[in-house]
């Protein structure tokens, strides 16, 4: 049973270019969450996806931050026009989608993304 | 605000020797708790979790950890420590006012030595 998928794992982008991220949950599981680590730091949470519905997008930066779920494929968290702040680890995890089992959430590698 | 706290930024344990990494949270009820591992360069492994029930939670990895209401607290504890338990841990919290969201602490670096 494979877990969280999360390519590419290491993304180098120069400053004003767009990066995209992708992430596979778990097979079964329905509820997608993108959490950012910048150095030194514990994770932040970004947002909260299920298939094609944002529902929590309240660590969204407001601006070159858009993130999706479609119906078939992977979610993609994209950033556009990256700035050197953006640098930082990002990781995908996924749960089921019952009530309860849906707080227990599986972490994929990350994708590293600097912003050179 | 919502809150977790890891007051130990960095620990230090011989290997054999028992372990206790405390975390503390902000929060007006029970939320769901969780503490999870994580390796250099790797992703995050749930270590155990508490939603409801016993206050003392078994792991993987031979880790446990209390939940105590009246200290807001889930501590992570282990026996006996293996070289090979050298992470950074963190605690997050979830459910109730945290919704869907993980909010985890500031996460603390266990180093072994032999």
């Amino acid at each position: 049973n494979a877990g969280v998928m999360q390519n590419p794992r290491h993304l180098v982008r120069r400053r004003g270019q767009e990066a995209r991220l992708r992430c596979s949950p778990m097979k079964g599981h329905s509820h997608v969450y993108w959490y950012r680590q910048l150095p030194e730091e514990g994770l932040k949470f970004m947002v909260y996806l299920q298939k094609e519905n944002i529902i929590d997008e309240s660590g969204m930066p407001k601006e070159r931050f858009s993130a999706e779920f479609p119906k078939e494929g992977p979610s993609i968290l994209r950033i556009q026009q990256v700035v050197r702040g953006d640098s930082a680890a990002y990781f995908c995890a996924s749960s089921l989608e019952s009530q309860k089992r849906s707080y227990e959430q599986y972490f994929g590698p990350g994708t590293r993304l600097t912003v050179t | 605000a919502q809150s977790v706290t890891q007051p130990d930024i960095h620990i230090t344990v011989s290997e054999g020797a028992s372990l206790e990494l405390r975390c503390n949270y902000s929060y007006g009820a029970t939320p769901y708790l969780f503490w999870y591992v994580q390796s250099p360069g790797q992703g995050l492994q749930l270590l155990l979790k508490y939603f409801s029930g016993d206050t003392l939670v078994q792991g993987i990895k031979g880790f446990e950890a209390e939940f105590k209401r009246s200290q807001s607290s889930f501590n992570l504890r282990k026996p006996s420590v293996h070289w090979s338990d050298a992470a950074e841990y963190f605690c997050a919290v979830g459910g109730g006012e945290y919704g869907n969201k993980l909010v985890f602490g500031a996460g603390t670096i266990l180093r072994v030595k032999s």
